[in-house]
């Protein structure tokens, strides 16, 4: 298994640009999530899914997007670019009662 | 949980002593608790949970203590190596309705081990 893959690992944006962040799991996990962390802060969460179909708001939801057209793709979607929005962005995903899998991250920089 | 800014926490040890890291943990609901480690570049890394149900639940050199009291979490990780060197986090989740999918994060614990 090659457990929770992001891609890109690094990505610079212009202001006002669009881009989709890519996450793919291959365990069959149910539940996936994106967050953001910025520099000396925790994880804070943008959106998360329960399953294929399903997707509800986090902490930090305003200026992206998702979908889960499948178990194994949560991508990510920044709709208009702002410095704000500079930052590592995580994928993670859960099966059942136990903890999330984290991926390497995707650090993003918004010029 | 509030940010507190660039300012984490900070815990230093010598290699070879035990460690302790503690997290207050805001919601009197959730039920299920997690510590991960991340290093530098790296995304966060599982490494115990406990349940509501438990106070206590022990790991290959790491131990987790709940106390729902006062709503408190510790980490113990006994004879601490240079390869612990990391920043700490806890976590809390709801287990139930609308919250399952979701983990909150605390704001984290630098851990330097000296050699």
């Amino acid at each position: 298994n090659a457990g929770v893959t992001q891609t890109p690992k690094f990505q610079v944006l212009k202001t006002g640009q669009s881009m989709t962040l890519q996450c793919a799991q291959d365990m069959n996990h149910e539940y996936m999530s994106w967050y953001r962390q910025d520099p000396g802060m925790g994880l804070r969460l943008i959106h998360y899914s329960v399953g294929a179909g399903i997707t509800d708001q986090g902490e930090v939801p305003n200026g992206y997007n998702v979908s889960r057209s499948t178990t194994e793709d949560f991508p990510l979607r920044l709709l208009s670019a702002a410095p704000s929005q500079t930052s590592v962005y995580f994928c993670a995903s859960r099966r059942g009662d136990y903890g999330y899998t984290f991926g390497s991250g995707t650090r993003l920089t918004v010029v | 949980g509030e940010s507190v800014g660039l300012h984490l926490p900070t815990l230093s040890v010598q290699e070879g002593d035990n460690s302790i890291i503690n997290c207050a943990y805001s919601n009197s609901a959730s039920d299920y608790f997690i510590w991960y480690k991340q290093e530098s570049g790296k995304g966060p890394q599982f490494i115990i949970d406990i349940r509501s149900n438990m106070d206590k639940r022990q790991g290959q050199r790491v131990t987790v203590l709940l106390n729902k009291t006062v709503k408190h979490l510790s980490l113990q990780i006994a004879a601490t190596q240079p390869g612990d060197s990391a920043v700490y986090f806890c976590a809390e989740n709801i287990g139930r309705g609308t919250s399952y999918g979701k983990l909150t994060f605390g704001q984290g614990t630098i851990l330097t081990v000296h050699p």
